[in-house]
């Protein structure tokens, strides 16, 4: 059974550039979250999803940044246009409902240059 | 606002020595408690999952407590090995929302 796959894993960008990360949950979760780490800030929740609509979107820093899940098998994170400071790894979680063990994708690690 | 933390920051131990990890949260009011591991460069690794209303959770080597009225939980790790070397994060869960994490415990397990 496949886990949580992300993509890119790495990606590399120049300041002001759109970036598209994206996320495949596994199959049969009906809730998916996307998180940022950083070294400052550790692991930090962005935006969750249940049934495929956004339920609390409190942690997304900034409106550069937007999420959208058109399907129980497909969600992106955008983050248009990209700064330094966005640099950071973007993990991808999904639980079978909420509140239950949430599973985790490998990650897409982001530099903004 | 919730707000998790993890004791010690780093921790060295010889292979085969019993261990204890530490967490502690502000608000009492958590619907579960969860404990990953994670390895470097990797994604996150669940290892047990404690529900509100349970006291303890086992798997193999690893037994997590819970006293909510407290605000503690704590990761137990018996005989250690070197391949038991990672962060250790503890993340609480209030309700069907995201995780709140703790900034990890960074364990090193001497040969």
């Amino acid at each position: 059974d496949a886990g949580v796959i992300q993509s890119p894993r790495h990606e590399v960008t120049e300041m002001g550039q759109e970036v598209t990360l994206r996320c495949k949950p596994i199959s049969g979760h009906n809730s998916l979250f996307w998180y940022r780490q950083t070294m400052m800030r550790g692991l930090e929740l962005l935006i969750y999803f249940n049934n495929n609509v956004p339920i609390d979107d409190s942690g997304m820093p900034e409106d550069r940044f937007s999420a959208k899940m058109p399907n129980a098998s497909f969600s992106t994170l955008k983050i248009q246009p990209s700064e330094p400071r966005d640099s950071a790894v973007y993990f991808c979680a999904s639980s079978l409902q909420g509140g239950e063990t949430q599973y985790f994708g490998p990650g897409t690690r982001l530099l903004v240059l | 606002k919730q707000e998790v933390t993890q004791i010690p920051a780093a921790l060295s131990v010889p292979e085969g020595e019993n261990l204890v990890l530490n967490c502690s949260f502000t608000d009492s009011a958590i619907y579960n408690l969860q404990w990953f591991r994670q390895d470097p460069g990797k994604g996150l690794t669940s290892l047990l999952l404690i529900q509100s209303s349970q006291r303890e959770q086992t798997s193999g080597r690893l037994n997590a407590s819970l006293d909510k009225s407290s605000g503690r939980s704590t990761l137990y790790i018996a005989a250690s090995q070197p391949g038991d070397s990672a962060t250790y994060l503890c993340a609480v869960g209030e309700g069907a929302d995201g995780l709140t994490f703790g900034k990890g415990t960074h364990l090193i397990i001497q040969p």
